[in-house]
């Protein structure tokens, strides 16, 4: 298992500002991956990081809104940028180790943007 | 249509209650069926996951893949408040490392 910290664990942003969520593992791992949970939807896949290499967006996500930053095989941060309210949701980071049967999660980012 | 289709709830039941959760898929090349549970505030933890179709039990949960009918199911057995949460499916193709959710059904277990 792992324990998976993410800061800030709720915030409250203004549109049109851009917020960074971080994400940090016990433990080393090769790929890190960021979802989204709206309310009343499925959790979706953003990205995944691997370290040392640009991440990979799913369909429906940009770079340029959602930049990743994968520094080293234990942090990863994302960006939330040019905030507008359709961006409220929790922001989740997640790990497996070996296949996606055992993936974890941190306890997510609460963002309101109003 | 949804890939998978998972009724939100809420689900109300007494305490010692059997529960049964459920989801559909359309498909069929899933072949990782995995049921995680979200308290309020804290991220989706894993329970289990089962591999094609079958039974799979872990004290009072368990898990049911039917793979005929593209259902799966997780049942809770002596339900306890402490199980209030919401309980979201997950799949897995054999090619791919890409979790599909459902979208969680809320289960409240009141005492």
């Amino acid at each position: 298992s792992a324990v998976i910290s993410q800061k800030p664990s709720r915030d409250i942003c203004q549109r049109g500002t851009s917020l960074t969520i971080q994400c940090q593992v016990d433990s080393q791992v090769t790929m890190m991956f960021w979802y989204r949970q709206q309310p009343g939807q499925s959790l979706t896949l953003i990205a995944t990081a691997n370290q040392g290499s640009e991440a990979t967006y799913e369909s429906g996500f940009v770079i340029d809104k959602f930049p990743i930053s994968r520094p080293n095989l234990t942090f990863s941060t994302l960006t939330v940028s040019n905030m507008s309210p359709e961006d409220s949701s929790i922001y989740l980071c997640s790990v497996e180790f070996g296949r996606a049967t055992e993936a974890f999660f941190g306890q997510g980012t609460r963002l309101t943007v109003v | 249509q949804k890939e998978v289709e998972q009724d939100p709830g809420p689900l109300s039941v007494p305490e010692g209650a059997i529960v049964s959760l459920n989801c559909t898929y359309s498909n069929s090349a899933f072949q990782y069926f995995m049921w995680y549970r979200q308290y309020s505030r804290k991220g989706p933890e894993l329970l289990m996951y089962t591999y094609s179709s079958g039974n799979k039990e872990d004290g009072r949960f368990t898990a049911q893949v039917d793979k005929s009918s593209k259902y799966i199911s997780l049942f809770i057995r002596d339900s306890q408040p402490s199980d209030s949460a919401t309980y979201l499916c997950a799949m897995l193709r054999g090619d791919t490392d890409k979790l599909i959710f459902g979208t969680g059904t809320r289960l409240q277990v009141f005492p």
